[in-house]
């Protein structure tokens, strides 16, 4: 098993649209999560981290963590064709940061 | 811009040559991490630096790969006797308590 396992998509929403991505990780141990957006040919940019269980958002964007089932998520509310890009879930044990691979995500106006 | 630098930002070399790149960091960050992203995959976890000690390397990082943090400011990563495996993305993330990527350097072997 992956340590961290993502949908590699494509994942295609209409603009306006609630895009929602999702990883799962192994690694109980796992203390901090992020999500980073990759647009092609750049390197990644860090959107948003969460280290407690629930929800926390920041503009557009919720992150969602559940320890219990290993899961975190990134809701992306009123999608842009500028979101169009690939989503990296990477997660953080004792400065050790595990990637996986990522999901593109396409919004189409 | 993030603020990491790397250079170069493109390398090409033929097998079996040496290559050195080098990341300079935000300056008042003491990590400093060093992966590697082929295409389509996540970036992999290579080494990284508390200031100039180098506190974990991944199983991945052959003994081709060193890398030095001399004075725990800029770092460089050298890969020995390049093989076309090795033609990667190699990114370096300067950190304190968030993680900010460098623009990359593009290796192609020959």
């Amino acid at each position: 098993q992956k340590e961290v396992e993502q949908n590699s998509g494509p994942l295609s929403v209409p603009e306006g649209a609630i895009a929602s991505l999702n990883c799962t990780y192994s690694d109980r141990g796992s203390q901090s999560f992020f999500w980073y957006r990759q647009y092609s040919g750049k390197s990644p940019e860090l959107i948003m981290f969460i280290y407690s269980n629930g929800d926390k958002e920041d503009g557009r964007f919720t992150a969602q963590l559940n320890k219990a089932s290993q899961y975190v998520s990134l809701l992306i509310r009123d999608s842009q064709p500028s979101d169009s890009a690939t989503y990296l879930c990477a997660l953080e044990k004792n400065n050790d940061m595990r990637f996986g691979a990522g999901t593109r995500l396409t919004v189409k106006p | 811009d993030t603020g990491v630098s790397q250079n170069p930002r493109h390398k090409i070399t033929k097998r079996g040559q040496n290559v050195t790149f080098r990341c300079d960091p935000i300056s008042e960050h003491n990590r400093l991490y060093w992966y590697r992203q082929t295409l389509g995959q996540g970036p992999e976890f290579l080494t990284y630096f508390q200031n100039e000690a180098q506190l974990e390397k991944s199983r991945l990082l052959s003994d081709r790969f060193s890398a030095e943090r001399p004075k725990g400011s800029f770092s460089t990563l050298e890969i020995q006797r390049t093989e076309q495996g090795d033609s990667a993305m190699y990114l370096c993330a300067s950190e304190n308590n968030e993680q900010f990527f460098g623009p990359g350097t593009r290796l192609t072997v020959l």
